[in-house]
């Protein structure tokens, strides 16, 4: 049962150009999603957050939309550069109870950008 | 602030072998959190920790595996009778029980296990 799915395996953009990273979630409970960034050899680093009482969220050139709706995030990353190319993690908690902080991950999307 | 460390980064073992991996927290981070990646998946939770006390384990935790966090510091994640399936990375990770924080965990660089 994945419960965050990220459905583009890879991406490829041209450095300048917005990058653009999909996320679905089917659990209506999840009310905070973080996106991760992993480059080879290293464990994911936290990029940007956002809390379901929010729509959007920005940080720098990362932006992250909220759609609660159709269950759906995206993080916008305008300009793209090359040091932007890595796997990227959507995940999802859920507060309270005995959620203990625990996150769901996607399968992640490979980010490449091209000089 | 050293970030986390995990120890050792790469372990190969012969099936039906017995690893051991450790995990150094920030020092002020009370939460422990071991995850497993395995290629082309996003980590998958395996075990929380408050302080010493081990809080939620998953389902994807067998009873081959074990972990502990004595004293509320470094924690060990022990895999008996290893298996081929049980490769993959290990990845823990620590933040600070804090509601005014970003819920952003802080990873290690993971301990790569290859099960020949």
């Amino acid at each position: 049962d994945q419960q965050v799915k990220q459905n583009s395996p890879s991406l490829s953009v041209q450095e300048g150009r917005i990058s653009i990273l999909n996320c679905d979630y089917t659990n209506s409970m999840f009310d905070y999603f973080l996106w991760y960034k992993k480059y080879p050899a290293e464990g994911p680093t936290f990029l940007i957050s956002i809390s379901s009482i929010k729509d959007k969220n920005e940080d720098g050139r990362f932006t992250v939309f909220l759609n609660k709706s159709a269950k759906h995030l995206s993080l916008h990353i305008v300009p793209s550069q090359p040091g932007d190319s890595a796997v990227y993690f959507c995940a999802a908690k859920r507060s309270g109870g005995t959620s203990y902080g625990k996150l769901t991950f996607g399968q992640g999307t490979i980010l490449t950008v091209h000089p | 602030d050293t970030g986390v460390s995990q120890d050792p980064r790469h372990k190969i073992t012969k099936r039906g072998q017995n690893v051991t991996f450790r995990c150094d927290p920030i020092s002020e981070h009370n939460r422990l959190y071991w995850y497993r990646q395995t290629l082309g998946q996003g980590p998958e939770f395996l075990t929380y920790f408050q302080n010493e006390a081990q809080l939620e384990k998953s389902r994807l935790l067998s009873d081959r595996f074990s972990a502990e966090r004595p004293k509320g510091s470094f924690s060990t994640l022990e895999i008996q009778r290893t298996e081929q399936g049980d490769s993959a990375m290990y990845l823990c990770a620590s933040s600070l029980l804090n509601k005014r924080l970003n819920y952003g965990y802080t990873f290690g660089s993971g301990t790569r296990l290859t099960v020949v």
